[in-house]
């Protein structure tokens, strides 16, 4: 079957300006996370969906930091105002259990 | 102090070593424990799951010591395609997975 699928696969944007980045789960999948994962740096955790329960949003940095997840299924990332510190490739995981699938991440570049 | 603390590396190691990595996680309340596996521009996927009594996969042994809140994973007679950046991740109550910054592993000839 499909995997986590994301898109686009790469973004650049002028700083300043707003974007949204989607991932579409594993069908099935009830969690869904995202991270940001900088140049050479680890997975920095932003925000967690699990079923119908209240979004961890514990990791996401700064109020400019959106998700949704529409029908317990696709979500979308949305960043206002990006900065150039924004940059980074921002990868999405679902999960059923315990075992995390990731989809191939979006490269966003803030100029 | 992180939640889940790994040495960067790299660890340089030649064809046919023996290599190993430690992890260090801080709460004791984190109930399951894994190894992920990460290719340069590549997303993660999971190597390894670690339980308790330690287990094994074909080259690959991980090992749980929660007295003193580490992991290790083994690697031996190590292969160039082993080359990856190895990321130990801790799941804590409500299965929220917490990654370390990785390991990288360069495996040469």
């Amino acid at each position: 079957g499909a995997g986590v699928s994301q898109s686009p696969s790469n973004k650049v944007t002028e700083k300043g300006k707003d974007v949204e980045l989607r991932c579409d789960p594993i069908s099935g999948h009830t969690a869904l996370y995202w991270y940001r994962q900088s140049l050479g740096q680890g997975l920095e955790f932003l925000i967690y969906f699990q079923g119908n329960s209240a979004p961890d949003k514990s990791g996401l940095p700064s109020d400019r930091f959106s998700a949704e997840r529409t029908g317990g299924s696709v979500s979308t990332l949305t960043i206002q105002r990006t900065q150039q510190e924004d940059s980074a490739v921002y990868l999405c995981a679902s999960s059923l259990s315990r075992e995390e699938f990731f989809g191939p991440g979006t490269r966003l570049t803030v100029l | 102090r992180k939640e889940v603390e790994q040495d960067p590396g790299p660890f340089n190691v030649p064809e046919g070593a023996t290599v190993a990595f430690n992890c260090t996680y801080s709460n004791s309340a984190s109930q399951s424990f894994f190894w992920y596996r990460q290719d340069c521009r590549k997303e993660p996927k999971l190597l390894m799951s670690v339980y308790s009594s330690g287990n094994e996969d074909g080259r690959f042994t991980a090992q749980l010591n929660r007295a003193s809140q580490y992991i290790s994973l083994l690697i031996r007679d190590s292969k160039l395609s082993d080359s990856a950046t190895y990321l130990c991740v801790v799941n804590i109550v409500p299965d929220k997975l917490i990654f370390g910054t990785g390991t990288r592993l360069q495996v040469f000839p």
